[in-house]
């Protein structure tokens, strides 16, 4: 069974602040995606990486995949109180067709103004 | 593009009927769906995989009898609750994923159900 570690669970900041969010496992995923979900929404996807040491941008978010494609981290900077939300990993053990997702635990942010 | 549309959003149901959720793929076909249930400041939790003219597969745990799956057609995968009870009550969530590399899966809005 492939697992998913996703930290922290909550953190609470001020707006203008930076963070992190990591997601580790002992299993390689053929890919990691992020997700953000809004209360009462489904999850929207926000990113996709396949290939280890990835690192990919989208604004203020910074994505990157372990070397070894076991582990992830979302960085954001300057973080803002549009971004307060639960976030999501997602582990796909498909290869390219991606097949069944794995998702850790999430970690639900509130940036304060 | 990719767009999963999930009905109903919300439905409040009396003890012991049944409740059907329907998850459509709008503009690309699926032939695999999944079905998830959230609890409240949770993560999803997989409940199956749909797949298009045969049996779903369920995750461990999931009883099969109660949450039926029907995925008749590329476009359609629907999720019937039976002899729903309150304990029942969660967020339910689909996705389908479209074909191609570096496509992520779509989410449908979800179906908050609610047993009374």
């Amino acid at each position: 069974t492939q697992l998913l570690e996703q930290s922290p669970q909550f953190l609470s900041i001020q707006e203008g602040e930076n963070l992190t969010v990591y997601c580790n496992s002992s299993s390689v995923f053929s890919s990691l995606q992020w997700y953000r979900q809004e209360p009462g929404e489904g999850p929207v996807l926000l990113v996709t990486v396949v290939t280890g040491g990835e690192v990919k941008k989208l604004k203020r978010l910074t994505f990157q995949f372990g070397d070894a494609r076991k582990d992830s981290s979302l960085h954001i900077t300057a973080a803002q109180p549009g971004d307060t939300g639960l976030y999501l990993c997602a582990g796909g053990d498909g290869g390219t067709s991606y097949g069944k997702l794995t998702f850790g635990q999430g970690t639900i942010l509130t940036v304060h103004p | 593009g990719a767009v999963v549309s999930q009905h109903p959003s919300r439905v409040i149901c009396k003890s012991g009927t049944s409740v059907k959720i329907e998850c459509r793929s709008l503009d690309f076909q699926a032939t695999t769906m999944f079905w998830y249930r959230q609890f409240p400041k949770q993560s999803l939790m997989l409940m199956a995989t749909s797949n298009e003219g045969s049996k779903a597969t369920y995750e461990q745990g999931v009883e099969k009898d109660k949450f039926l799956i029907n995925h008749a057609s590329l476009t359609l995968s629907t999720l019937t609750v039976t002899s729903a009870h309150p304990e029942d009550s969660s967020f339910y969530i689909c996705s389908a994923r479209p074909l191609g590399l570096n496509y992520g899966y779509t989410f449908g809005s979800g179906t908050r159900l609610t047993v009374v």
